[in-house]
C-alpha cells in the first residue's frame, strides 16, 4: 500500500466548476510533488514543493493552483479547466527536494473533464 | 534528444523467456536511476534502484553504464504478472532542486 494517500481517486467535473485534489503524507518528506500523466505517456512535472514553498512551475496554466498548508498536506485546486486537462494526476514525495532517492507515488486522481 | 529515452515496444514475450530493456540518458551529470514498474491505470512504483556495481533482486537484474550513459534491465523467467510498463528514472541534482526526469517507458506483455 502507498504511503502517499491522494483524494479523489476519481473525479468528473465541468469546465466551469471548481475543485481540489488533496494529497497527503506522514513519512516526514519535506519534498512533494504534482505530476500529470496521460495515457500511455510518462509523469510530467507539473510543481515542486520543498519545505512547504514552491520551487518548482513547469509553466503549468494558472488554471491549476498548487497549495502546501504544511509539510504533510499538498493540494491542487482546478478551475476553468478545459477537456485536454483530463488525465491522472499524480502526487509524490521525497525526503527533501536535493535528495537523490527514490520518489513515492500516491494511486493518483483520475480526472475527467466535460 | 530526450533526456531519458526507451524503446517503447511493446516486448512480446511468452512465460519463461528472458527480456532486456535499455534506457540512455543525456545528462552525465545524473546521479541516481530507477526503474518503476506502472501498471495500466494504477501509479508507477520502485522495481529497483541501480548502482554502479549492478545489482540483482531476485529475477530483476539492473545494471549501470556511466561511460556509455545507459541503464538496463533483465528480467529472467518471465511470468505473465510481469506484463506491465517499466519506466526509466534518472535523477539529478541542480540549483533548482532534485530532478527527476523520466523516459517515456517500455510496455512489456508476457504472454502463456
Amino acid at each position: 500500500d502507498t504511503e502517499v494517500t491522494q483524494t479523489p481517486k476519481h473525479l468528473v467535473m465541468g469546465m466551469t466548476n471548481k475543485k481540489s485534489l488533496k494529497c497527503e503524507q506522514h513519512m516526514g518528506h519535506r519534498a512533494m510533488y504534482w505530476y500529470k500523466q496521460k495515457a500511455k505517456k510518462p509523469p510530467e512535472l507539473m510543481f515542486v514543493y520543498s519545505y512547504e514553498k514552491l520551487s518548482i512551475n513547469e509553466s503549468v496554466p494558472s488554471r491549476f493552483s498548487p497549495e502546501c498548508p504544511n509539510s504533510s498536506l499538498l493540494n491542487l485546486h482546478l478551475h476553468a479547466l478545459q477537456p485536454e486537462d483530463s488525465a491522472l494526476y499524480l502526487c509524490a514525495s521525497t525526503l527533501r527536494s536535493d535528495s537523490t532517492g527514490e520518489l513515492f507515488f500516491g494511486e493518483g486522481s483520475r480526472l475527467t473533464v466535460l | 534528444r530526450k533526456e531519458v529515452e526507451q524503446d517503447p515496444g511493446p516486448f512480446n514475450v511468452p512465460e519463461g523467456a528472458t527480456v532486456a530493456f535499455n534506457c540512455t540518458y543525456s545528462n552525465s551529470a545524473s546521479q541516481s536511476f530507477f526503474w518503476y514498474r506502472q501498471d495500466c491505470r494504477k501509479e508507477p512504483k520502485l522495481l529497483m534502484s541501480v548502482y554502479s556495481s549492478g545489482n540483482e533482486d531476485g529475477r530483476f537484474t539492473a545494471q549501470l553504464n556511466r561511460a556509455s550513459q545507459y541503464i538496463s534491465l533483465l528480467i529472467r523467467d518471465s511470468k505473465l504478472s510481469d506484463s506491465a510498463t517499466y519506466l526509466c528514472v534518472v535523477n539529478s541534482v541542480n540549483n533548482a532542486g532534485n530532478m527527476l526526469t523520466f523516459g517515456g517507458g517500455t510496455r512489456l506483455m508476457v504472454k502463456p
